[in-house]
C-alpha cells in the first residue's frame, strides 16, 4: 500500500484566494510529481522534482508553484485562484532509479478536487 | 515530442467478455511502459513493461510490450463489473517523467 497523502481531499474557495495543496510521502522517494486532471481527461504533468531543492515545470503550463525543502513534502501553491484552476490535482512519487536501469512505478495520492467559485 | 495514444477511448462490454486495450507511444530514450487502473481518485499500478515480448500476468489481466512497433496491449479476460474503470498507459524516459495517455474508459455491464 502506497504511503502518499494529499490534503485537503476537497476544497471550494473564492476567486483570488491563495491556496496550498499538501502532498507528503513516507517512502523516502526522491522523485515527486504533480498532475492536473479534468473530469474524464488525461493526466497532465505540471511540476516535478528529482529531490530536495530541485523543481521543474512539467509539460502543461501552470500558474501554480511548488517547493521541495524536505524529501517527504512537495506542496503546490496557487497565489491567486481562478475558476480556470478548477480541477483535480494528483500528487505522485517514485523511487530513485539507478542510471541506465528502468524506472519503478509511480505511487499516487488520493487527489485534491479543487473548485474555485 | 514524447506522447502516448490509447485506443479505444471508451468501451462497453458485458460480463464475461474479453477486452484488449491498446497503447502506442513515441518517446526519446525509452525506459518503461506502465499500465494503471483509475476508478475513483488515485490511479493504481497494474504492470510495468521494459522488455519486448515478455508477457506480464496478474489474474485475469495480462500485458505485453512491442518495442519495435512501439505499442503495448492490456488484456482482460472474463470481465467483471469491478473491472469498470479508466485504464491509463504511461511511459517513462531518461528524464524520469511519467507521461500518460488519455486513457480508455471501460464499462462492464452485468
Amino acid at each position: 500500500e502506497a504511503d502518499i497523502y494529499q490534503t485537503p481531499r476537497y476544497l471550494v474557495i473564492g476567486t483570488g484566494k491563495k491556496i496550498t495543496l499538501e502532498c507528503s510521502q513516507t517512502m523516502g522517494h526522491d522523485k515527486m510529481y504533480w498532475y492536473q486532471q479534468d473530469p474524464g481527461m488525461e493526466l497532465h504533468l505540471i511540476h516535478y522534482s528529482y529531490g530536495v531543492n530541485s523543481t521543474e515545470k512539467g509539460d502543461l503550463s501552470s500558474e501554480s508553484t511548488v517547493s521541495r525543502i524536505r524529501t517527504e513534502h512537495f506542496p503546490l501553491t496557487l497565489e491567486s485562484a481562478r475558476p480556470s484552476h478548477t480541477s483535480q490535482y494528483l500528487c505522485a512519487s517514485s523511487e530513485h532509479s539507478i542510471p541506465g536501469v528502468s524506472n519503478t512505478e509511480a505511487f499516487f495520492g488520493q487527489g485534491t478536487r479543487l473548485t474555485v467559485v | 515530442e514524447d506522447k502516448v495514444v490509447q485506443s479505444p477511448l471508451s468501451l462497453v462490454v458485458h460480463e464475461g467478455d474479453t477486452v484488449t486495450l491498446n497503447c502506442s507511444y513515441e518517446v526519446t530514450n525509452f525506459r518503461s511502459l506502465l499500465w494503471y487502473k483509475q476508478e475513483k481518485k488515485a490511479p493504481t499500478f497494474l504492470f510495468m513493461l521494459t522488455s519486448s515480448g515478455i508477457e506480464k500476468k496478474s489474474g485475469r489481466l495480462s500485458s505485453i510490450l512491442d518495442k519495435k512497433e512501439l505499442f503495448s496491449i492490456l488484456n482482460i479476460t472474463a470481465t467483471q463489473t469491478g473491472d469498470s474503470a479508466i485504464y491509463l498507459c504511461a511511459h517513462t524516459s531518461g528524464t524520469y517523467k511519467y507521461i500518460f495517455g488519455t486513457g480508455t474508459r471501460l464499462k462492464v455491464l452485468a
